[in-house]
């Protein structure tokens, strides 16, 4: 089936760093979703990418569709410790109504 | 500003017991799903649900699993004779269907199921 692999799976990082973390498939998308989970909470959503080449900004956080369509990748500018989490993408293809999850990058950011 | 909303926060249950998870989908969202997470791993698909059937379905969601949508605003998932390894969270989801904010799923805080 679709997989999603996230990359790195953990990140040890000092306050005021910059972060990177990517998903890849081999799978086409049309859809990128990037998620933040902190403990017992649910996923929130941080941005939302729909057409190959697209680069979106939320406040600190850029993210980018692949333009091979298989692949995205999520920049966390400045890092603060409240940053910390495990955030997770998500894909969708046409036709259907399944959201694949990649399997989350852990991030920890040492003050 | 709207949410997903999933009751209870923790669920402990006997092995062989039936369980249902409530969650209530954003008002206006007609596409509800159900996902599971297993401690520590990833978020995992179980089903979509749209106009009053299920639109799919992963291999996990087998028949011991079943959703229903039983008034304008409750959407469960009912596991019928939970297992050990069916102790996870579960987290509901909706979405709608306007072109704004389209293919967003907004995620409920969850449900701890821990099977005995």
């Amino acid at each position: 089936g679709q997989q999603l692999n996230q990359s790195p799976q953990s990140m040890f990082i000092q306050e005021g760093e910059d972060v990177s973390m990517n998903c890849t498939s081999s799978s086409i998308f049309n859809t990128w979703l990037w998620y933040k989970q902190e403990p017992g909470e649910g996923p929130v959503l941080l941005i939302a990418l729909y057409k190959a080449g697209e680069l979106t900004s939320n406040g600190r956080l850029t993210a980018q569709f692949g333009i091979t369509r298989k692949d995205s990748f999520l920049n966390i500018s400045a890092s603060i410790p409240s940053d910390v989490g495990i955030y997770f993408c998500a894909g969708l293809t046409s036709g259907t109504y399944k959201y694949i999850f990649g399997t989350g990058t852990r991030l920890k950011v040492l003050a | 500003e709207p949410e997903v909303t999933q009751t209870p926060s923790h669920q402990v249950t006997q092995m062989g017991q039936e369980v249902i998870l409530r969650c209530v989908p954003i008002s206006n969202h007609l596409y509800f799903y159900w996902y599971r997470q297993i401690l520590g791993q990833k978020v995992e698909f179980l089903v979509s649900f749209y106009n009053n059937e299920i639109s799919e379905k992963s291999e996990i969601f087998d028949d011991q699993f079943s959703v229903e949508r039983p008034d304008g605003s409750n959407f469960t998932l009912k596991i019928r004779s939970t297992k050990l390894e069916d102790s996870a969270m579960y987290f509901c989801a909706s979405k709608s269907q306007g072109l704004i904010g389209k293919n967003i799923q907004y995620f409920g805080a969850g449900t701890r199921l821990s099977v005995l």
